[in-house]
């Protein structure tokens, strides 16, 4: 079975500057698709970063960026020019490609890193 | 609606009492997952909706955890004689497809169920 584990439980950074969150994952399957959510306070989860293990190059989407280890299966997130309102909860999910024996695509979630943004 | 939707926000629940959690996913969407969130928890899978087919009901915690997806948009997870151990988050989240490229997962803001 796959896991997903976060070890930083809570994170801190000054506004404006450079934060990476810490992923890592089991699995024994080659090809997969790894993501990152963020969570703010009382709101919906939404999609900061998705990244298909296929591909070597990391993924970028404005200023947040991932390093991408397949062979240490690692997948962190770093967020440049932190800004007030990246403080959130931040999820690391992984999903299979092949679907399961009943047919399901599940997402499976870290706990999470509580990230706070400092003025 | 532009986004999934799911009510109640906040469900208030004497133990032994039962609860019904709805879900209106975005339209179309093929795919609805419900997950449970406990408090400082990453959110753990409870069941997959293909339309109106539940494919894996594997995540739900005991027998008295019921979902349906009659019609293949809304949803509804039913909780029996609720228990203090169910209060959690309940977010449901649909996705436009079932298989290949995983689309973006859409998460609803939950449902806040306490169990006193």
């Amino acid at each position: 079975a796959q896991t997903v584990t976060q070890s930083q439980p809570e994170m801190s950074v000054q506004e404006a500057e450079t934060v990476t969150l810490s992923c890592t994952y089991d699995t024994s399957e080659s090809d997969y698709y790894l993501f990152w959510y963020k969570q703010p306070p009382s709101r919906q989860m939404i999609l900061v970063i998705r990244q298909e293990a296929y591909k070597q190059q990391n993924a970028t989407e404005n200023r947040f960026s991932v390093n991408f280890q397949k062979a240490a299966k690692s997948f962190s997130l770093k967020i440049s020019d932190s800004q007030l309102g990246d403080a959130a909860m931040y999820f690391c999910a992984y999903r299979s490609i092949m679907e399961g024996t009943s047919g399901t695509y599940k997402y499976i979630f870290g706990t999470g890193t509580r990230l706070k943004v400092l003025a | 609606g532009a986004g999934v939707s799911q009510s109640p926000r906040y469900k208030v629940a004497k133990r032994g009492q039962d609860v019904a959690l709805r879900c209106d996913p975005i339209s179309g969407h093929v795919s609805l997952f419900w997950y449970q969130q406990a408090l400082g928890q990453g959110p753990e899978f409870l069941t997959y909706f293909q339309n109106e087919a539940q494919l894996d009901k594997s995540g739900l915690p005991s027998d008295r955890f019921f979902a349906e997806r009659p019609e293949g948009s809304v949803s509804t997870l039913k909780i029996q004689r609720t228990q203090q151990e169910d209060s959690a988050v309940y977010l449901c989240a649909s996705s436009l497809t079932a298989s290949g490229d995983p689309g973006e997962l859409f998460f609803g803001e939950g449902s806040r169920l306490t169990v006193l």
